[in-house]
């Protein structure tokens, strides 16, 4: 399974811009950067995915290096409910089977 | 349905005791994931359900664990004999169709089993 490496943890202020980065080095080209997130006693959320462009949507944006050997996850002005574990995850289909491969994520946590 | 429903949301029961969990999926997603979750820890892949078959069972722990979905839709995990160190939240998730990298997993709430 083809591993990303983040962070353990990172701290932000409330409402300044938050980058959270992910290593992918083995990356391969069908492969998908995706990006979830889990809030305190929930299941794992959708935040973001790309393939090769830098993405934005309602929630963050996502910045692929042009190698694709890495990505940052951007939340432009932090709340207090972005506290949560981020994981990077690369998607793929291998052997017949799309499993998400989670890692241990980046804690983030947000001050007042 | 509105989001993946899981059932139940907590459970309890005796070490040697058998347990099923369900997963309700979105109505129409062919793909269903389980997790486990252990308390602190990371998500545990378990096993991969494309319509009612399981190409990816390579994350159950143990013969004591199997899961099978009927119609396409809903799923059970079943844990036999139960051991304290399946006490962990289960998750279940389902994405839209089969491979499409660029869909989302939907997560559900998850179950808590405690085992004592």
């Amino acid at each position: 399974d083809a591993k990303t490496t983040q962070p353990n943890s990172m701290e932000s202020n409330e409402e300044e811009p938050v980058h959270l980065p992910c290593n992918h080095s083995t990356i391969s080209g069908t492969d998908y950067i995706h990006w979830y997130r889990q809030l305190p006693s929930q299941g794992p959320e959708y935040v973001i995915h790309g393939l090769t462009s830098n993405v934005n949507n309602r929630m963050a944006s996502l910045a692929i290096a042009e190698d694709r050997k890495s990505s940052t996850l951007i939340l432009h002005r932090a709340t207090l409910r972005d506290a949560a574990v981020y994981y990077c995850i690369l998607r793929a289909l291998k052997g017949g089977s799309e499993k998400l491969v989670f890692g241990k994520g980046t804690k983030l946590t947000v001050n007042p | 349905g509105a989001g993946v429903s899981q059932s139940p949301s907590n459970k309890v029961t005796e070490k040697g005791k058998d347990v099923e969990l369900r997963c309700d999926p979105i109505s129409g997603h062919t793909a269903l994931y389980w997790y486990r979750q252990s308390l602190g820890q990371g998500l545990e892949f378990l096993i991969y359900f494309q319509g009612n078959s399981a190409p990816d069972k390579s994350g159950l722990p143990s013969d004591r664990f199997s899961a099978e979905r009927t119609g396409g839709s809903v799923s059970t995990l079943t844990i036999q004999r139960t051991q304290q160190e399946d006490s962990a939240v289960y998750l279940c998730a389902s994405s839209p169709t089969h491979g499409q990298m660029n869909t989302e997993a939907f997560f559900g709430q998850g179950t808590r089993l405690t085992v004592v």
